[in-house]
């Protein structure tokens, strides 16, 4: 099993531009979530989804959108980038609403 | 905000030394959860205690819960050099499903 899978790895954005992180999980996991980790803040909560159709605001929605058309795939979409969204970011998943999550490698993003 | 806080921020121990790191959390919760970072890489899932647990083992690790407090410890006995990594507490709360929550994380540093 691949578990959780993250790309690209590495990107780098101007200022404005518009871009979507992927996340896949091969688990047939129901609940998955998107972090991002800055230095001193530990992960932050952006959007999550308790199933296929259904998605919510984390801590630090604003600026990105989620959408959860399948199982397998929970992409972000940063609207439109800002210097404030270099960060590096998890994809996670959990079969259980309270279970223990697996996680992506990582997705680190500059924005300039 | 977040729920979780950890305590130290940063430890640095010889090789077959325990370790101790703690976390207090805000609200009442379903289950604590610990996770390690290995530098540059995404999170692993290590122990997961439930509210109507007081201490869990796993290997090396041993993990408290204590509800009246609103604390956790992660303790690991006879470090080694490989535990260096950080480590972070997160909180889960059934009417709160799929909404894991981060503390600021541990960094442990663990010499030969």
């Amino acid at each position: 099993n691949a578990g959780v899978t993250q790309t690209p790895k590495f990107q780098v954005l101007k200022t404005g531009q518009s871009m979507t992180l992927q996340c896949a999980q091969d688990m047939n996991h129901e609940y998955m979530s998107w972090y991002r980790q800055d230095p001193g803040m530990g992960l932050r909560l952006i959007h999550y989804s308790v199933g296929a159709g259904i998605t919510d605001q984390g801590e630090v929605p604003n600026g990105y959108n989620v959408s959860r058309s399948t199982t397998e795939d929970f992409p972000l979409r940063l609207l439109s980038a800002a210097p404030s969204q270099t960060s590096v970011y998890f994809c996670a998943s959990s079969y259980s609403k309270v279970g223990g999550y697996t996680f992506g490698s990582g997705t680190r993003l500059t924005v300039v | 905000s977040q729920q979780g806080e950890e305590d130290p921020q940063a430890l640095s121990i010889q090789e077959g030394e325990n370790a101790t790191m703690n976390c207090s959390y805000k609200t009442s919760i379903n289950n604590l959860q610990w996770y390690r970072q290995n530098s540059g890489r995404g999170l692993v899932h290590l122990i997961l205690i439930r509210s109507n647990e007081r201490e869990k083992h796993s290997g090396r690790l041993r993990v408290t819960l204590d509800t009246s407090k609103k604390s956790s410890s992660l303790l690991i006995t006879a470090s080694r050099a490989a535990d260096t990594a950080s480590y972070f507490c997160a909180t889960a709360r059934y009417n709160q499903g799929g909404k894991l929550i981060f503390g600021q994380g541990t960094e442990l540093s663990v010499k030969p």
